[in-house]
């Protein structure tokens, strides 16, 4: 079945770049998505990006997805103290549901 | 809009008692879903829905987990009888189209 997978933990100073990876192998994946998590919450939706384009930029977000590899990444400018949360990965296909990976947890040190 | 909107935030219950939870999804979305969230399992599929039937529950782990949705604005999960492995948040989902999942806050489950 398909698989979502991302590393647990990252850590970074505030004002620093965060950047989250993820790689996925379903191969027909349409669509794949970023949403975070904040302690007692539902998840929110980033971003997403759609699997023909490479590249997204949404203010200090920035997805890039290199489809070869099945590799998808966030990148967030200027980590800021409230960036901490966890963030996941997740794909589809047209309508089918999100597999979402385990998330990672994004910490940031003041 | 109210968003996805889940009940209980919390519960708490003993082992071997049912347990409900509802979901109330964001009108004019034709697809809910129910998943659970654990620390070892990540996000966890359990069943969804389009226009209200049921289209895949192969996420049900066991015979004791149900769900229905009797109409477009309702649905529930039902735990009978509830286990202390079943302790969990558990999110519901609406969306309409290919994306743009709204989830709800949760009900974190406690099963003692």
């Amino acid at each position: 079945g398909e698989d979502v997978e991302q590393s647990l933990f990252l850590s970074v100073r505030e004002g620093d770049s965060s950047v989250i990876n993820c790689t996925y192998t379903d191969s027909s994946s349409t669509y794949l998505y970023w949403y975070k998590q904040e302690p007692g919450a539902g998840l929110q939706l980033l971003t997403y990006i759609f699997s023909n384009m490479d590249m997204k930029q949404d203010q200090r977000l920035t997805v890039l997805l290199n489809k070869k590899d099945k590799h998808l990444s966030l990148r967030i400018a200027d980590t800021q103290t409230g960036d901490s949360a966890i963030y996941f990965c997740a794909e589809n296909s047209g309508n089918t549901p999100l597999v979402f990976g385990k998330g990672t947890r994004l910490s940031v040190i003041a | 809009d109210a968003g996805v909107i889940q009940s209980p935030r919390h519960e708490v219950t003993e082992m071997g008692q049912e347990v409900t939870l509802r979901c109330k999804p964001i009108s004019g979305h034709n697809s809910l879903f129910w998943y659970r969230q654990t620390m070892m399992r990540g996000l966890e599929l359990l069943i969804y829905f389009n226009n209200n039937v049921p289209i895949d529950d192969s996420g049900m782990p066991e015979d004791r987990f149900s769900a229905k949705m009797p109409n477009a604005s309702f649905s529930t999960l039902k735990i009978q009888p509830s286990e202390p492995r079943d302790s969990a948040v558990y999110f519901c989902a609406s969306r309409t189209g290919p994306h743009g999942y709204t989830f709800g806050s949760g009900t974190r489950l406690t099963v003692v």
